[in-house]
């Protein structure tokens, strides 16, 4: 079974603090992905990574960056949270050859007081 | 970016009866997905369609592709309380853009 964790469930930060946010996957996945999930909004994806070292900007990269140092971990970081990033983060993975199907965490719940 | 939509917003059905939630999207696909989200397993894979794809079945799931309207959907047959969840669509294009429809809060009631 695949399996996709997330460093927290709930995380409080205030304004202004950087914030990481970790994404782990046990399956050797090349691809990683990072979206937020507001109600109204459906996932909006932030960032991906095909491999290891590699990102690409998704439809709503600004405030936010990743690292990508290792196969297995996926990294999103708010360098200066605002409150306009409360949201569910929702980290996923999919395999380049099976492709397509995509595993996801359990969500992080972010809020930004 | 465009979202993809889809309708309707919220559905409300009793236990057995058939549900049906459509999706539109904007750009040409290279498949369409779609996605369950509920509170006990998160958001989980469905069903995928490829643009050359018409129908495809799944157990109780059917989903359809109709790339000249660019819409999709997705049937759930004799639908039980368990299948009470948010649906998603996901689009990908041939560049592996992905974009995710709002959802389907989809209610079976025993």
């Amino acid at each position: 079974d695949v399996k996709v964790t997330q460093s927290s469930r709930y995380l409080v930060k205030r304004t202004g603090e950087k914030v990481f946010l970790e994404c782990v996957q046990d399956m050797d996945h090349e691809n990683m992905f990072w979206y937020r999930q507001d109600p109204g909004l459906g996932l909006r994806l932030i960032y991906f990574s095909y491999d290891v070292k590699m990102k690409e900007k998704g439809d709503i990269p600004e405030g936010y960056s990743v690292s990508r140092e290792k196969k297995e971990r996926f990294s999103l970081i708010l360098e200066s949270a605002s409150t306009n990033q409360t949201s569910m983060y929702l980290c996923a993975s999919r395999s380049r050859q099976t492709i397509y199907e995509q595993y996801f965490g359990p969500g992080t719940r972010l809020t930004v007081t | 970016s465009q979202q993809g939509e889809e309708d309707p917003q919220a559905l409300s059905i009793q236990e057995g009866e058939n549900a049906t939630m459509n999706c539109s999207y904007k750009t040409s696909i290279n498949n369409l997905q779609w996605y369950r989200q509920n509170s006990g397993r998160g958001l989980v894979h469905l069903i995928l369609i490829r643009s050359n794809e018409r129908e495809k079945h799944s157990g109780r799931l059917r989903v359809t592709l109709d790339t000249s309207k660019k819409s999709s959907s997705l049937l759930i047959t004799a639908s039980r309380a368990a299948d009470t969840a948010s649906y998603f669509c996901l689009e990908e294009t041939s560049g592996s853009r992905l974009t995710f429809g709002e959802g389907t809060q989809l209610t079976v009631n025993p």
